[in-house]
């Protein structure tokens, strides 16, 4: 079945660590995106990428980075240099002329210990 | 800077009493205007795109409609089972940019 998969479910990262979450899709969507869920503030935009080998960052980029080697994934890496870094991480994809198919993953929770 | 603002934070209905949730953008350029249902927990699931004013999509008790500034979502004779929160997104520009509101938490009573 296609689909988009984001892993690990639960991830826990140590103070001064770099970590780098997984979302790979199957639906031959050209858009990717990355958010960032805190309790009650919605959805916050880290990076998206419309094509390979390109990516813009979005309103919280300070202290994550992405690739975007292949089309069907969209690695994000949070630094040691994001402060706060706990949080409900969710990858979606869309294919965007006329995005009419826009799904997301299950979601990673980051946890720093 | 490109804006989504839902309206009420939060809604509690009961059983069969009908409603509207509200998404109003301020955004450049509107390319399209998602809505999403997302459980606790889980990933937003897809529920509509609208992509120009008087637009109107159904989903069994639920239906979307889009002006040139909002966007509602109607729920009609809703039941426990659609409570959740519900997410509007605008799509901008030439890259796709999708920014999202906050989202309006709904609970509906039996």
């Amino acid at each position: 079945d296609g689909g988009i998969t984001q892993s690990p479910k639960y991830l826990f990262r140590k103070e001064g660590q770099n970590v780098t979450l997984s979302c790979e899709q199957n639906l031959n969507h050209d858009a990717m995106y990355w958010y960032r869920q805190d309790p009650g503030q919605g959805l916050r935009l880290i990076y998206y990428s419309q094509i390979v080998n390109d990516f813009q960052k979005g309103d919280i980029a300070e202290g994550y980075s992405v690739s975007r080697e292949k089309k069907e994934s969209f690695p994000l890496t949070v630094t040691s240099a994001q402060k706060n870094p706990t949080a409900f991480y969710l990858c979606a994809s869309i294919k965007s002329i006329q995005g009419t198919e826009a799904f997301f993953g299950q979601g990673t929770r980051l946890t720093v210990v | 800077e490109d804006q989504v603002t839902q309206s009420p934070e939060a809604l509690r209905l009961q059983e069969g009493e009908s409603s509207s949730l509200n998404c109003s953008y301020t955004v450049s350029g509107l390319r399209g205007l998602f809505w999403y249902r997302q459980d606790p927990g889980k990933g937003p699931e897809f529920l509509f795109t609208l992509y120009s004013a008087g637009e109107e999509k159904e989903k069994e008790r639920l239906k979307a409609t889009l002006t040139k500034k909002e966007s509602f979502l109607h729920i009609t004779a809703p039941k426990p089972e659609d409570s959740a929160t519900y997410l509007c997104a605008a799509m901008t520009g030439a890259n796709s940019k999708l920014t999202f509101g906050k989202g309006i938490t709904l609970s509906v009573r039996p």
